[in-house]
């Protein structure tokens, strides 16, 4: 059974930096491209970032490029976002999403239980 | 960036009755258009790909349909499971997007 298990979570001051983990186990882990989404509290879904399985193609959302960066450890099976100069509309669920096949397209099955971020002074 | 359009915000349905969901794209994503059911306190759940495709353990009374940029969703007979909010989401292009969501209440 394919499993994703966010951490890293909690309450950080505006400007402030923190770093998202998501462990991943049940799927051979190189061979797909994870992904970041979050959700404002009452709101709907955005995707933040993906990286590909080798870790050679990266994309960023306009709202977080510059601030928050991707990376991926295979030989620990986990993916990491970091998150610099924190603003209060970071504040939302961060999800982590598995792409759903190997193939071209990327879809997300399936989605970890997600992180809670909030930025408050 | 591709605008997604969910409409309608909310939808009422008595249990039961079919429910009709719709997604525009602001320009065509062929069949690359995916929909999620996310219910209250937890994570989306894929329920359709390609646009018409049911995910593994999906029933068969979801059904999606549409291209270009016109999508779909229904629900055959509501199972008071299925009320939720439900996503459409386009990975077309990058940026991915997602649409802002129907809910679908009991009537």
């Amino acid at each position: 059974e394919v499993q994703l298990v966010e951490s890293g979570g909690g309450l950080i001051q505006p400007g402030g930096s923190l770093r998202l983990s998501c462990a991943a186990s049940g799927f051979t882990f190189s061979n797909y491209a994870l992904n970041w989404v979050r959700q404002a509290p009452g709101k709907g879904l955005e995707w933040v970032s993906t990286v590909s399985g080798n870790g050679d193609y990266i994309y960023y959302a306009d709202s977080v490029k510059g601030r928050f960066t991707i990376s991926r450890d295979n030989s620990m099976n986990t993916v990491y976002l970091q998150m610099n100069s924190l603003r209060a509309e970071d504040t939302a669920v961060y999800y982590c999403a598995k792409k759903a096949t190997t193939g071209p397209y990327n879809w997300f099955d399936p989605w970890g239980q997600g992180t809670l971020v909030t930025v408050s002074s | 960036e591709i605008v997604m359009t969910q409409s309608p915000a909310t939808l009422s349905v008595s249990p039961g009755e079919r429910a009709t969901l719709s997604c525009r794209a602001g320009q065509s994503v062929s069949s690359n258009l995916a929909w999620y059911q996310q219910k209250p306190g937890q994570a989306p759940r894929l329920l359709i790909y390609g646009a018409s495709t049911r995910a593994t353990g999906i029933p068969a009374r979801f059904t999606g349909s549409g291209s270009g940029t016109e999508f779909t969703l229904t629900i055959s007979s509501l199972q008071s499971e299925d009320f939720a909010v439900y996503y459409c989401h386009q990975y077309n292009n990058w940026p991915l997007t997602f649409g802002g969501g129907t809910k679908v209440e009991i009537k």
